[in-house]
């Protein structure tokens, strides 16, 4: 089983200001990790992922996340937030089956709505 | 222009009524999926798709039914709605490249309402 915990349904934050978006996993196999990002009345984008490798993932618009196995972790973070950068922030994890692929079940958190103030 | 479509956008029904929400996609894409999306809920999987007649469980597939008959649609099938199954609804997909390692283009969802 696979399961997903934001640690914070909402954080607020000033312009120009860094922020971390928490995101705990549980899986007792290895996992590939999403971020997602939902503007307001829209559907979701991709922000970043992680498959293997490096364990600092950057993605679009300045955003970056880290891979932490032993702490099950992919927190999100961007050091200087824009007030268009106000939006719902889902991660999400799919776990591997034993030849390395996933096996295409998609477990998305509860999301963080992100609240940039000016 | 590359797309994921979903027909209707807005659905009020009532319950018992049987209701099918089309989801198209024009990018060849093998992986297709449905969520639901509820406040404080995030997303949750319904079914998913790998191929053509190939359909999996998501995590909350109670009272829904899917098909793949042909790669570019996935439609989701309520056969009696409740109105627990009141929610926003996105179809999605993707590639098929050694699993779900794609970018999921999103459909523009579905706002179900049963009554």
């Amino acid at each position: 089983a696979q399961s997903v915990t934001q640690l914070d349904s909402q954080v607020p934050v000033f312009e120009e200001a860094p922020v971390e978006l928490r995101c705990n996993y549980s899986s007792s196999v290895s996992v590939y990790l999403f971020w997602y990002v939902q503007y307001p009345n829209q559907g979701l984008q991709l922000l970043l992922k992680y498959l293997s490798g490096s364990t600092l993932v950057k993605g679009i618009n300045g955003f970056e996340a880290e891979f932490n196995k032993s702490q099950t972790s992919f927190h999100l973070r961007k050091p200087s937030v824009h007030i268009s950068d106000t939006a719902e922030y889902f991660c999400a994890v799919s776990r591997l089956n034993a030849g390395g692929t996933s096996y295409g079940k998609l477990t998305f958190g509860q999301g963080t709505i992100l609240t940039v103030h000016p | 222009e590359a797309q994921v479509t979903q027909n209707p956008r807005y659905l009020i029904t009532v319950t018992g009524k049987k209701l099918t929400v089309t989801c198209s996609q024009n990018m060849n894409h093998e992986y297709m999926s449905w969520y639901r999306q509820d406040p404080g809920l995030g997303l949750r999987q319904i079914y998913y798709s790998m191929n053509v007649e190939v359909t999996d469980k998501g995590d909350v597939p109670e009272g829904y039914k899917v098909s793949r008959k042909e790669k570019r649609n996935f439609p989701l099938i309520l056969e009696s709605p409740s109105p627990n199954q009141t929610s926003l609804y996105f179809c999605a997909s993707s590639l098929w490249i050694g699993g779900v390692t794609s970018e999921q283009f999103f459909g523009p969802g579905t706002r179900l309402t049963v009554l």
